[in-house]
């Protein structure tokens, strides 16, 4: 049972590039999501998914785009790369169930660096 | 959106020290999460604790909704303790809304 798998895990962009976060879970979770951690802060939701084909910003959505087209798997887009976008990126999963301990489940992360 | 807010933001533990760690919120929440992020950036999931009081070992929680507090107590600390502890909360939309963390360190 791997859990929530992220790859790359380092990666450099220049300005101006695009690149596709990868993240994928095996554990039949309905919720996933993307975040990011900068510098000494916590976690900021940048987009979030309640089932496949549904996503929803979240609170820092601007320069990227989500998709779910199946269960397991939640791409995080990144277009026109900008320094701002210097980051680690942190993908989660949990399981419907309002009101309960939803399982929430981190992946190692993605740290990228742009130049 | 809601306010999590941690203190303190770094304390430093001789090892087989005890400490507690505080996170406020500024709403009603139906969710309340305590994580650890280990030093190689890894986030694990301690407690699920929206009230009430759970122990885990040498970590114990509590959580007291009406008065919008959680503490993270930690008895006896190991080097392996050290990291980042995130208080984290949700309202009701599934989303966590995260605490900057408070970072500890405890030397051998």
């Amino acid at each position: 049972n791997a859990g929530v798998t992220q790859t790359p895990k380092f990666r450099i962009l220049k300005i101006g590039q695009s690149m596709t976060l990868q993240c994928a879970q095996d554990m039949n979770h309905n919720y996933m999501y993307w975040y990011r951690q900068d510098p000494g802060m916590g976690l900021k939701l940048i987009y979030y998914s309640v089932g496949a084909g549904i996503t929803d910003k979240g609170e820092v959505p601007n320069g990227y785009n989500v998709s779910r087209s199946t269960t397991e798997d939640f791409p995080l887009r990144l277009e026109l790369a900008a320094p701002s976008q210097t980051s680690v990126y942190f993908c989660a999963s949990s399981y419907s169930g309002q009101g309960g301990d939803y399982g929430y489940t981190f992946g190692s992360g993605t740290r990228l660096t742009v130049v | 959106g809601i306010q999590v807010e941690q203190s303190p933001p770094d304390l430093i533990l001789q090892e087989g020290a005890n400490s507690t760690l505080r996170c406020n919120f500024s709403d009603s929440v139906n969710n309340l999460q305590w994580f650890h992020q280990n030093p190689w950036g890894q986030l694990i999931n301690l407690f699920y604790i929206p009230s009430g009081t759970k122990q885990n070992g040498r970590l114990s929680a509590t959580t007291v909704a009406t008065e919008r507090y959680s503490l993270l107590y930690i008895s006896s600390s190991q080097t392996t303790d050290s990291g980042v502890y995130f208080c984290a909360v949700e309202t009701g939309d599934y989303k966590l809304s995260f605490g900057a963390g408070t970072t500890v360190t405890v030397r051998a």
